[in-house]
């Protein structure tokens, strides 16, 4: 399995704040890697794909990076509703693996 | 706009077997791969498995000999089994459509259901 570790596991944040999430493969995965976003009691929800393309409606204020086995995810000024668990994922080998969650907390 | 709704039991006895049942509405069912995921409580996301509407199925392998996943195309839905339960099954399901091209990487999950805790107990 490729395993897929995510820092900071929790993080404390203000409103307007630049947040930035790690997330790191135990191998290269080239570009397939995408992230979500998961409020309590909700589905998750498609923030980024493919590294870098926002799915549609996401505001812009989000943004993916990275290749190989490092990336990151980063908010650029946070805004209240972005208080929730992001989780990235990993689609380059058929066994679909998620990242542990980084909570993002006031 | 594709919805997908999910139902099935929500408390089971060990060694008893999950059933799930995730309906799509709103879209093409035919050209995309369909997984189950589930989720602890107060734990991370686990890909279960994926089936398309021809029935090719790709399962997670340390789940791989109680897990059956099946598609109805008639009515749009597929279909979890998940045999000789444990506490350790206790989880949050989601079904979850494959974007991308999930036959070998690229693959992305939009939308999501809806979710079902199921709950393993004696």
């Amino acid at each position: 399995d490729i395993q897929m570790t995510q820092s900071p596991s929790s993080l404390s944040a203000s409103v307007g704040d630049r947040v930035t999430i790690t997330c790191r493969a135990s191998q290269r995965i080239s570009s397939y890697l995408n992230w979500y976003q998961q409020k309590p009691g909700k589905a998750p929800r498609l923030l980024i794909y493919a590294v870098s393309s926002l799915q549609s409606g996401v505001p812009s204020r989000f943004s993916g990076r990275g290749s190989g086995t490092d990336f990151t995810l980063t908010i650029s000024s946070l805004q209240p509703e972005d208080f929730a668990t992001y989780y990235c994922q990993q689609s380059y080998s058929t066994l679909l693996t998620f990242g542990g969650g980084t909570k993002v907390e006031i | 706009q594709v919805q997908l709704k999910q139902w099935g039991a929500g408390l089971l006895k060990p060694s008893e077997t999950l059933s799930l049942t995730c309906a799509v509405y709103g879209g093409s069912f035919s050209n995309y791969y369909w997984s189950w995921i589930r989720q602890p409580p107060g734990k991370g996301l686990e890909w279960i498995g994926e089936i398309n509407h021809s029935g090719s199925t790709n399962y997670k392998p340390s789940l791989k000999s109680r897990v059956t996943i099946s598609v109805d195309t008639s009515k749009n839905q597929f279909s979890l089994k998940l045999t000789s339960v444990t506490a350790a099954d206790t989880a949050v399901y989601f079904c979850a459509r494959g974007l991308g091209n999930c036959t070998s990487t690229s693959c992305w999950f939009d939308p999501w259901g809806q979710g079902t805790l199921v709950t393993v107990s004696s």
